[in-house]
């Protein structure tokens, strides 16, 4: 079974750009978390998608948002990028929300 | 909301044995155990669902209290390729929190 894909691996942007990260999770998986995780703060969890449908999300600002797509495949989003948001964006995907399989990551570093 | 996790960091020899805990303010429904090598992603080791009970992985086994709102993570006869950060997570109104992080390093 292939893995979790998250693409881009890399991505430079701009103070104020916008930026949208991709996860295709493992086939058959249904529920889609996204995790930010940095040196200081750890790994903090963005949002959850179930079957096309927000179930949960943490504790940050509207400029970040996601969705996901009837064939599972979810996408975040990151308006008016901010210094801060500098951090290695994690798609992890389960069938139940338990054993979570995480992708590879997404390095966003903002200049 | 955030468990805590001690020690933050450790340094072994290989074949010796390290515990990591992962303590929380909250009631504990359930504790997850995940491993993350250094530029790699975290991946899950196992979870924990019912008060005291033990799970196993490799010679990685994990325990959970209840009462005391607290798990503890044993790794006997530490091998190099156990190094990495241990992350327990905890389960909060439907999202998975995890703790600091604690970093682990055999050495030869």
């Amino acid at each position: 079974k292939a893995g979790v894909t998250q693409t881009p691996r890399y991505l430079i942007k701009t103070r104020g750009q916008q930026v949208t990260l991709s996860c295709s999770p493992i086939s058959g998986h249904r529920s889609v978390s996204w995790y930010q995780q940095t040196p200081g703060q750890g790994l903090q969890f963005l949002f959850e998608y179930f079957s096309e449908t927000q179930r949960n999300k943490g504790n940050f600002p509207g400029r970040f948002s996601g969705r996901q797509f009837s064939n599972s495949r979810s996408e975040m989003n990151v308006s008016t990028l901010e210094l801060g948001d500098s951090a290695l964006y994690l798609c992890a995907s389960s069938v139940n929300s338990y054993e979570q399989y995480f992708g590879p990551g997404t390095r966003l570093t903002v200049t | 909301q955030q468990p805590v996790q001690s020690p933050q960091a450790v340094i072994l020899r290989e074949g010796e044995d390290a515990v990591i805990n992962c303590s929380s303010s909250k009631a504990l429904y359930s504790v997850h155990w995940y491993r993350q090598k250094h530029g790699e992603a975290p991946v899950f080791l196992m979870i924990l669902l019912k008060g005291g009970e033990q799970k196993g992985h490799e010679k990685i086994s994990a325990s959970f209290n209840e009462k005391k709102q607290q798990s503890s993570l044993y790794l006997t006869a530490s091998q190099l390729s156990y190094s990495g950060t241990y992350f327990c997570g905890t389960e909060v109104t439907g999202k998975l929190i995890f703790g600091q992080g604690t970093t682990l390093q055999v050495k030869p």
